[in-house]
């Protein structure tokens, strides 16, 4: 167990709706990032947050966007669903920086129907 | 931006044997490697990382070596067991803009250990 968690595990949705994935980081860091993991694109950065604010961005859709609370856990949104989104989506913390170890959450699989 | 190829994309090999991941990366401002270990259905785990100032860090089977003059990276296991089996991808620090870095993973190495 890495200390991370996130929710829900699963979820199931319609094209053109919306959903939220959560994570919580590890006691004691700062920086969360977002991974999207399909089977055609392989794992991929989607964006960082370090202490409340974004830090660095990746592949990214516009439709899609994150922040980090205050208690430093995290939310995902996912809007405008499409079938091509559907995939795990890993959150992982650390410390501080990239330089630090990341410590990835059980993910969330998200299916688009 | 950042690119990393990672080879092969399958490996099998009998148990005891070795086996080696290579990548290679094409920042050269790059400055942390981490190799991660993903079983079927699980969480990506940190395995082993080097940074660019050593050239080759060991942890018991596993070791990984780092040509930044090449720019390419590499993960050995030494006498490999069934448990090892699983997708190991290779990845690197890039900048993305400002002092921000972020990871860009290989497409990942799917490793079978035969009994």
């Amino acid at each position: 167990d890495s200390g991370v968690t996130q929710t829900p595990k699963h979820l199931i949705t319609a094209t053109g709706q919306r959903v939220t994935l959560r994570c919580s980081p590890r006691s004691g860091d700062l920086s969360v990032y977002w991974y999207q993991q399909s089977l055609d694109q392989g794992l991929q950065f989607l964006i960082q947050y370090y202490n409340g604010e974004e830090r660095a961005k990746g592949n990214i859709l516009e439709r899609f966007s994150a922040q980090q609370f205050p208690d430093l856990h995290s939310e995902l949104n996912l809007s405008s669903l499409e079938l091509g989104d559907s995939a795990l989506y890993f959150c992982a913390s650390s410390l501080r920086t990239l330089a630090d170890t990341q410590y990835f959450g059980p993910g969330t699989r998200l299916t688009v129907l | 931006g950042e690119n990393v190829e990672q080879h092969p994309s399958t490996l099998s090999v009998q148990e005891g044997d070795s086996a080696v991941i290579k990548c290679t990366y094409s920042d050269s401002a790059s400055n942390y490697f981490p190799w991660y270990k993903q079983e079927l259905g699980k969480r990506p785990q940190l395995i082993i990382d080097i940074r660019s100032n050593v050239g080759e860090k060991k942890d018991q089977r596993i070791a990984v070596t780092l040509n930044k003059t090449a720019k390419h990276f590499s993960l050995h296991i030494t006498e490999t067991q069934p448990e090892d089996s699983a997708v190991y991808f290779c990845a690197s620090s890039s900048n993305s803009g400002g002092s921000n870095y972020k990871l860009t993973f290989g497409k990942g190495t799917l490793l079978t250990v035969n009994p």
